[in-house]
């Protein structure tokens, strides 16, 4: 049981390059979220899936957006990326109201 | 607009001592509170989820909240050097599926 497993662990992206972070889950949760943490901030919403078929903005959504592929994999992509969105990217997953997260994603934009 | 706040510290304890994490949340339709570990370079992990007023222990931690007042609080007793993280406070809205996170408390429980 892996759990919420996020690739890559790392990359760097040069400014107006585009990306797609993946996420999967093995817990049959039905939602699933992408967060982002800066120093300073905590951990922000961008995007939300309360269940397969359905996703929606949250907090901090500008510069990206997601696809839920199914209900085990959920994506955001970023397509024209700026060095405002250098962060660590969590992917989490929940069964109602306990959120479980993968191990993140440092991505660097130069 | 709904906020949770946290001393961000450091709070520094020795070992053996009780270390008091606290947080404060503005909305009084929440119903769920969790506290969440996160060591350095790590993902966040649950430690306890609290959602009636009053005491919830389990081991060397005891979750507290007062709806009232608008705040939950993360007690650790008999602090060892591995309890050192940042501890986030995350607070959930009945109906919805997002929570809204405060920014973290750092302790540094000193050997």
């Amino acid at each position: 049981n892996a759990g919420v497993t996020q690739t890559p662990k790392f990359q760097v992206l040069k400014t107006g390059q585009s990306m797609t972070l993946q996420c999967a889950q093995d817990m049959n949760h039905n939602s699933m979220y992408w967060y982002r943490q800066d120093p300073g901030m905590g951990l922000r919403l961008i995007y939300y899936s309360a269940s397969e078929g359905t996703t929606d903005k949250g907090e901090v959504p500008n510069g990206y957006n997601v696809s839920r592929l199914n209900k085990r994999e959920f994506s955001l992509r970023l397509e024209s990326a700026a060095p405002s969105q250098t962060s660590v990217y969590f992917c989490a997953s929940s069964d109602k109201e306990t959120q479980y997260f993968g191990p993140g994603t440092r991505l660097l934009v130069l | 607009q709904k906020e949770v706040e946290q001393n961000s510290g450091p709070l520094s304890v020795p070992e053996g001592a009780i270390a008091s994490l606290n947080c404060t949340y503005s909305d009084r339709g929440s119903q769920s509170f969790f506290w969440y570990r996160q060591y350095s370079g790590k993902s966040p992990e649950l430690i306890m989820s609290i959602y009636s007023n009053g005491d919830k222990e389990d081991g060397r931690f005891t979750a507290q909240l007062n709806k009232a007042s608008q705040y939950v609080s993360l007690l650790i007793r008999d602090s060892q050097p591995s309890d050192s993280a940042t501890y986030l406070c995350a607070v959930g809205y009945s109906g919805t599926y997002k929570y809204i996170f405060g920014t973290g408390t750092r302790l540094k429980v000193l050997a």
